[in-house]
């Protein structure tokens, strides 16, 4: 069974720049969500969709970061302007309800 | 607020059970404890669950204390593979937020 896949795997560009990072959810699930990993941080939440519809988005750093789910199969998380430190691994998972969420093997993005 | 409480790290002998500790002390009636693991460079990945009785599954088994306070986790024959950083997290039903605290790193040795 395909799992949660996330692209790209790595993701370097320079700061100013637009990153856009995609995620296809596990076909079925109800739920999809975004996460960031860093040192400092470690894993935290940014937003979960449920049914393509936001429903927190209070993890979301700053105005510079969205994310969208346009369709069950296909969600983005976007960063415009990109900046130095939004450097991390972003994490994409899925549900069916409150079922435990799968997770995908992230795209690590590193912002120069 | 970290709701649970894990040792920053152990290490374990390959082909032992690994029995790795969580405490929970304010988990509330309607929270489960769930068990992840993140193997190095891979996204974190479900074990277990359980709400007060122990459960068992192809990869580990769960026993939670009475009072719910505490729980173990336990890989019964530990291989290097399973070496990994574990988290054990609190969560009801109708929340969907993980929250990730910083985990307990198991190193598996041969």
């Amino acid at each position: 069974d395909a799992g949660v896949i996330q692209s790209p795997r790595h993701e370097v560009t320079e700061m100013g720049q637009e990153v856009t990072l995609r995620c296809k959810p596990i076909s079925g699930h109800d739920y999809l969500f975004w996460y960031r990993q860093t040192m400092m941080r470690g894993l935290e939440l940014l937003i979960y969709f449920n049914n393509n519809v936001p429903i927190d988005d209070s993890g979301m750093p700053e105005d510079r970061f969205s994310a969208k789910m346009p369709n069950a199969s296909f969600s983005t998380l976007k960063i415009q302007p990109s900046e130095p430190r939004d450097s991390a691994v972003y994490f994409c998972a899925s549900s069916l309800g409150p079922q435990p969420q799968h997770f995908g093997d992230g795209t690590r993005l590193s912002i120069l | 607020d970290a709701k649970t409480t894990q040792p920053p790290s152990m290490d374990c002998a390959e082909g032992r059970a690994a029995n790795l500790p969580c405490n929970h002390s304010t988990i509330s009636g309607n929270e489960y404890v769930y068990w992840y693991r993140q193997i190095h460079s891979q996204g974190p990945q479900y074990i277990i669950h359980g709400l007060k009785n122990n459960e068992t599954n192809e990869m580990a088994s769960l026993i939670i204390t009475e009072d719910r306070k505490s729980s173990t986790l336990i890989l019964p024959h530990a291989t290097l593979r399973d070496t990994a950083v574990y988290y054990c997290i609190v969560r009801s039903q109708n929340d969907y937020k993980l929250s990730f605290g910083a985990g307990t790193t198991v190193t598996v040795r041969a």
